[in-house]
Protein backbone atom coordinates (compact mmCIF):
# COMPACT_ATOMS: atom_id res chain seq x y z
CA UNK A 1 0.00 0.00 0.00
CA UNK A 2 1.42 3.18 -1.04
CA UNK A 3 -0.18 4.95 2.52
CA UNK A 4 -1.29 8.41 1.84
CA UNK A 5 -0.29 10.59 -1.36
CA UNK A 6 -0.09 14.35 -0.87
CA UNK A 7 1.05 17.11 -3.47
CA UNK A 8 3.08 19.18 -4.25
CA UNK A 9 5.23 18.20 -1.29
CA UNK A 10 6.46 22.28 -1.43
CA UNK A 11 4.68 25.04 -2.46
CA UNK A 12 5.57 28.53 -2.88
CA UNK A 13 3.60 31.34 -3.70
CA UNK A 14 2.74 34.91 -2.68
CA UNK A 15 0.01 36.40 -1.27
CA UNK A 16 -3.05 37.14 -2.44
CA UNK A 17 -2.50 33.60 -4.91
CA UNK A 18 -4.90 30.47 -4.75
CA UNK A 19 -3.27 27.70 -3.72
CA UNK A 20 -4.95 24.37 -3.88
CA UNK A 21 -3.46 20.93 -1.51
CA UNK A 22 -4.20 17.53 -2.82
CA UNK A 23 -4.72 14.11 -0.62
CA UNK A 24 -5.46 10.67 -1.74
CA UNK A 25 -6.43 8.44 1.12
CA UNK A 26 -5.75 4.84 1.85
CA UNK A 27 -7.95 3.10 -0.73
CA UNK A 28 -10.57 1.52 2.05
CA UNK A 29 -10.17 4.47 4.49
CA UNK A 30 -13.36 5.98 5.40
CA UNK A 31 -12.34 9.23 6.74
CA UNK A 32 -10.21 11.97 5.71
CA UNK A 33 -8.67 14.63 8.17
CA UNK A 34 -6.27 17.98 7.32
CA UNK A 35 -4.47 19.68 9.62
CA UNK A 36 -1.64 22.16 9.94
CA UNK A 37 1.71 21.78 11.78
CA UNK A 38 3.20 25.08 13.09
CA UNK A 39 5.26 26.03 15.96
CA UNK A 40 3.01 27.87 18.02
CA UNK A 41 0.02 25.89 17.86
CA UNK A 42 1.62 22.33 17.11
CA UNK A 43 -0.95 19.77 14.92
CA UNK A 44 -4.02 21.46 14.47
CA UNK A 45 -7.80 19.62 12.85
CA UNK A 46 -8.86 21.96 10.07
CA UNK A 47 -11.45 19.57 8.91
CA UNK A 48 -12.47 16.18 8.79
CA UNK A 49 -14.53 13.71 6.07
CA UNK A 50 -16.81 10.66 6.63
CA UNK A 51 -17.58 8.96 3.64
CA UNK A 52 -16.75 12.15 1.45
CA UNK A 53 -19.34 14.28 3.80
CA UNK A 54 -17.46 16.82 5.94
CA UNK A 55 -18.45 16.19 9.64
CA UNK A 56 -16.46 18.94 11.42
CA UNK A 57 -14.90 21.88 9.94
CA UNK A 58 -14.71 23.99 13.19
CA UNK A 59 -10.67 24.08 13.10
CA UNK A 60 -10.77 25.79 9.63
CA UNK A 61 -9.75 29.48 10.23
CA UNK A 62 -11.40 31.30 8.31
CA UNK A 63 -13.31 31.87 4.91
CA UNK A 64 -10.53 31.59 2.69
CA UNK A 65 -10.59 28.63 3.17
CA UNK A 66 -12.26 25.47 1.72
CA UNK A 67 -11.74 22.00 1.67
CA UNK A 68 -13.95 18.96 -1.01
CA UNK A 69 -13.91 15.40 -1.30
CA UNK A 70 -15.48 14.67 -4.46
CA UNK A 71 -14.27 11.09 -4.13
CA UNK A 72 -13.48 8.47 -1.76
CA UNK A 73 -10.07 8.98 -3.22
CA UNK A 74 -9.30 12.43 -3.75
CA UNK A 75 -9.90 15.85 -1.66
CA UNK A 76 -8.51 18.87 -1.58
CA UNK A 77 -7.52 21.94 0.98
CA UNK A 78 -7.59 25.11 -0.96
CA UNK A 79 -6.59 28.70 0.05
CA UNK A 80 -7.74 31.61 -1.64
CA UNK A 81 -6.47 34.19 -1.08
CA UNK A 82 -3.32 32.88 0.86
CA UNK A 83 -1.87 35.31 3.26
CA UNK A 84 1.84 35.14 4.85
CA UNK A 85 0.57 33.74 8.62
CA UNK A 86 -0.77 30.73 6.28
CA UNK A 87 2.61 29.37 5.83
CA UNK A 88 3.13 26.20 7.87
CA UNK A 89 2.99 22.19 6.81
CA UNK A 90 -0.22 20.71 5.81
CA UNK A 91 -0.78 17.13 6.30
CA UNK A 92 -3.45 15.17 5.46
CA UNK A 93 -4.49 11.85 7.24
CA UNK A 94 -6.86 9.08 6.88
CA UNK A 95 -8.88 6.41 8.93
CA UNK A 96 -10.50 3.09 8.99
CA UNK A 97 -13.57 3.82 10.93
CA UNK A 98 -13.54 4.86 14.44
CA UNK A 99 -12.84 1.66 16.15
CA UNK A 100 -10.19 2.58 19.00
CA UNK A 101 -8.94 -0.85 19.19
CA UNK A 102 -5.75 0.11 16.42
CA UNK A 103 -8.03 2.34 14.23
CA UNK A 104 -5.51 4.49 14.33
CA UNK A 105 -4.80 7.74 11.70
CA UNK A 106 -2.38 7.56 9.04
CA UNK A 107 -1.09 10.69 7.90
CA UNK A 108 0.84 11.65 4.33
CA UNK A 109 4.38 13.29 4.21
CA UNK A 110 2.60 16.95 4.83
CA UNK A 111 3.04 19.71 2.18
CA UNK A 112 5.00 22.91 2.98
CA UNK A 113 3.63 25.66 1.71
CA UNK A 114 5.30 29.38 1.98
CA UNK A 115 3.63 32.46 1.25
CA UNK A 116 5.60 34.85 0.57
CA UNK B 1 -7.11 28.14 24.26
CA UNK B 2 -4.76 24.93 24.48
CA UNK B 3 -6.50 22.00 25.53
CA UNK B 4 -3.69 19.32 25.26
CA UNK B 5 -0.21 20.91 26.48
CA UNK B 6 3.89 19.86 25.97
CA UNK B 7 5.75 21.95 28.41
CA UNK B 8 8.88 20.59 27.14
CA UNK B 9 10.00 22.11 23.57
CA UNK B 10 12.90 19.58 23.86
CA UNK B 11 14.60 16.89 25.54
CA UNK B 12 18.01 15.21 25.23
CA UNK B 13 19.13 12.09 26.65
CA UNK B 14 22.12 9.53 26.47
CA UNK B 15 21.39 6.61 24.54
CA UNK B 16 20.38 3.17 27.21
CA UNK B 17 18.57 5.70 29.08
CA UNK B 18 14.83 6.44 30.09
CA UNK B 19 13.52 9.31 28.21
CA UNK B 20 9.82 10.77 29.95
CA UNK B 21 7.84 12.93 27.78
CA UNK B 22 4.95 14.99 29.44
CA UNK B 23 1.69 15.93 28.51
CA UNK B 24 -1.16 17.69 30.21
CA UNK B 25 -4.70 18.02 29.09
CA UNK B 26 -7.41 20.05 30.50
CA UNK B 27 -10.74 18.83 29.34
CA UNK B 28 -11.81 16.05 31.66
CA UNK B 29 -13.86 14.91 29.02
CA UNK B 30 -11.37 13.47 26.99
CA UNK B 31 -11.26 9.39 27.31
CA UNK B 32 -8.20 8.37 25.17
CA UNK B 33 -5.32 9.46 24.05
CA UNK B 34 -2.31 8.50 21.78
CA UNK B 35 1.14 9.15 20.98
CA UNK B 36 2.60 9.89 17.71
CA UNK B 37 6.31 9.91 16.39
CA UNK B 38 7.31 12.47 13.86
CA UNK B 39 10.62 12.37 12.19
CA UNK B 40 11.69 15.11 10.05
CA UNK B 41 9.96 15.77 6.14
CA UNK B 42 7.86 12.80 7.01
CA UNK B 43 4.46 12.51 8.63
CA UNK B 44 3.71 11.55 12.12
CA UNK B 45 2.83 7.89 12.75
CA UNK B 46 1.38 6.27 15.31
CA UNK B 47 3.16 5.19 18.50
CA UNK B 48 0.82 3.95 21.72
CA UNK B 49 -2.13 4.72 23.24
CA UNK B 50 -3.95 4.51 26.47
CA UNK B 51 -7.45 4.13 26.91
CA UNK B 52 -8.91 6.50 30.18
CA UNK B 53 -10.31 2.99 31.77
CA UNK B 54 -6.63 2.01 31.87
CA UNK B 55 -3.18 3.76 33.71
CA UNK B 56 -0.51 2.21 31.72
CA UNK B 57 -0.22 0.41 28.70
CA UNK B 58 3.30 -1.14 27.42
CA UNK B 59 4.70 -2.00 24.11
CA UNK B 60 7.97 -2.88 23.94
CA UNK B 61 10.39 -0.13 25.08
CA UNK B 62 7.27 2.40 25.11
CA UNK B 63 5.19 2.68 27.80
CA UNK B 64 2.64 5.40 28.54
CA UNK B 65 0.95 6.55 31.89
CA UNK B 66 -2.30 8.11 32.89
CA UNK B 67 -3.23 10.20 35.89
CA UNK B 68 -6.36 10.67 35.34
CA UNK B 69 -7.18 13.30 38.57
CA UNK B 70 -3.71 15.15 37.52
CA UNK B 71 -4.89 14.58 33.82
CA UNK B 72 -1.45 14.25 32.73
CA UNK B 73 0.16 11.62 30.94
CA UNK B 74 3.57 10.11 29.88
CA UNK B 75 5.54 8.78 27.63
CA UNK B 76 8.57 6.57 29.21
CA UNK B 77 11.15 4.71 26.43
CA UNK B 78 13.66 2.56 27.72
CA UNK B 79 16.19 2.28 26.95
CA UNK B 80 16.38 5.03 24.95
CA UNK B 81 17.87 4.70 21.23
CA UNK B 82 19.59 6.98 18.74
CA UNK B 83 16.91 6.24 16.37
CA UNK B 84 14.15 7.41 18.82
CA UNK B 85 14.95 11.10 18.13
CA UNK B 86 12.37 12.94 16.63
CA UNK B 87 9.47 15.30 17.56
CA UNK B 88 6.57 13.35 19.74
CA UNK B 89 3.13 14.36 19.60
CA UNK B 90 0.79 13.42 22.25
CA UNK B 91 -3.19 13.66 21.19
CA UNK B 92 -6.24 13.57 23.20
CA UNK B 93 -9.62 12.53 21.50
CA UNK B 94 -13.47 11.15 22.57
CA UNK B 95 -14.64 7.62 22.29
CA UNK B 96 -17.90 9.12 21.05
CA UNK B 97 -19.36 12.34 19.59
CA UNK B 98 -16.82 14.04 16.90
CA UNK B 99 -13.76 12.17 15.67
CA UNK B 100 -11.32 14.59 15.91
CA UNK B 101 -8.12 14.49 17.92
CA UNK B 102 -6.91 16.91 19.82
CA UNK B 103 -2.45 17.26 19.61
CA UNK B 104 0.24 18.66 21.72
CA UNK B 105 2.89 21.43 20.13
CA UNK B 106 5.40 17.89 20.03
CA UNK B 107 8.66 17.70 22.11
CA UNK B 108 11.64 16.94 20.16
CA UNK B 109 13.45 14.43 21.62
CA UNK B 110 17.11 14.09 21.18
CA UNK B 111 19.39 10.81 21.89
CA UNK B 112 22.64 11.32 22.30
CA UNK B 113 25.20 8.39 21.32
Amino acid sequence: DAGVIQSPRHEVTEMGQEVTLRCKPISGHDYLFWYRQTMMRGLELLIYFNNNVPIDDSGMPEDRFSAKMPNASFSTLKIQPSEPRDSAVYFCASSLGRDYAGNEQFFGPGTRLTVL
Amino acid sequence: DQQVKQNSPSLSVQEGRISILNCDYTNSMFDYFLWYKKYPAEGPTFLISISSIKDKNEDGRFTVFLNKSAKHLSLHIVPSQPGDSAVYFCAATFTSGTYKYIFGTGTRLKVLA
